[in-house]
């Protein structure tokens, strides 16, 4: 199973909005609502931020949001502030018990 | 509070073994399906393993089929990773991540372990 597309960085002065969009196939993406994004900070584990394309956990801030269409799914940081800057990884559930995550973005901000 | 905490990462020499092992505190063990994740360096994360809650069922990414085991004791709280025929391209920080609560899908993380790594190096 190959991986999710994702750009290698994005950035976004403090303030702005930024989408970081994660493409998968018909087979992924495409088919199941079941997207999550994942937030990581250099040396840490990655912490859960989007669950089922647009879900949040309780406790990730509303700044965070994500959607999908066709086969590529977004997520949406709005209000960017300095402690969003990380790394972020999009999965998703593949068919046959599988599980796929794309390459990761690296988000600065400015 | 959620607590996992994975140990016994170290250097290995390629075609060895190691375990891996994750203690888990602040919930019922037993209930959650339990996985590893791992994350070769400076690379992105790749799923691992999954195993249930009663342990029946488990399920593997193609690049570790056949050489790595999932397993889990419930009564010690603690997951498992047997890994055998060692490789380079193994080499990572191996994380252990419990389902949520929230969701009852095994394919969601949440939270994560701190990690261990494993090298794989003559």
């Amino acid at each position: 199973q190959s991986a999710l597309t994702q750009p290698p960085s994005a950035s976004g002065s403090p303030g702005q909005s930024v989408t970081i969009s994660c493409t998968g196939t018909s087979s992924d993406v495409g088919v199941y609502n079941y997207v999550s994004w994942y937030q990581q900070h250099p040396g840490k584990a990655p912490k859960l931020i989007i669950y089922e394309v647009s879900k949040r956990p309780s406790g990730v801030p509303d700044r965070f949001s994500g959607s999908k269409s066709g086969n590529t799914a977004s997520l949406t940081v709005s209000g960017l502030q300095a402690e969003d800057e990380a790394d972020y990884y999009c999965s998703s559930y593949a068919g046959s018990n599988n599980l796929v995550f794309g390459g990761g973005t690296k988000l600065t901000v400015l | 509070e959620v607590q996992l905490v994975e140990s016994g990462g170290g250097l290995v020499q390629p075609g060895g073994s190691l375990r891996l092992s994750c203690a888990a505190s602040g919930f019922t063990f037993s209930t959650y399906a339990m996985s590893w994740v791992r994350q070769a360096p400076g690379k992105g994360l790749e799923w691992v393993s999954v195993i249930t809650g009663s342990a029946t069922t488990t399920y593997y990414a193609d690049s570790v089929k056949g050489r790595f085991t999932i397993s889990r004791d419930n009564s010690k709280n603690t997951l498992y990773l047997q890994m055998n025929g060692l490789r380079a391209e193994d080499t990572a920080v191996y994380y252990c991540a419990k389902r949520p609560a929230y969701s009852g899908n095994w394919y969601v993380f949440d939270p994560w372990g701190q990690g261990t790594l494993v090298t794989v190096s003559s």
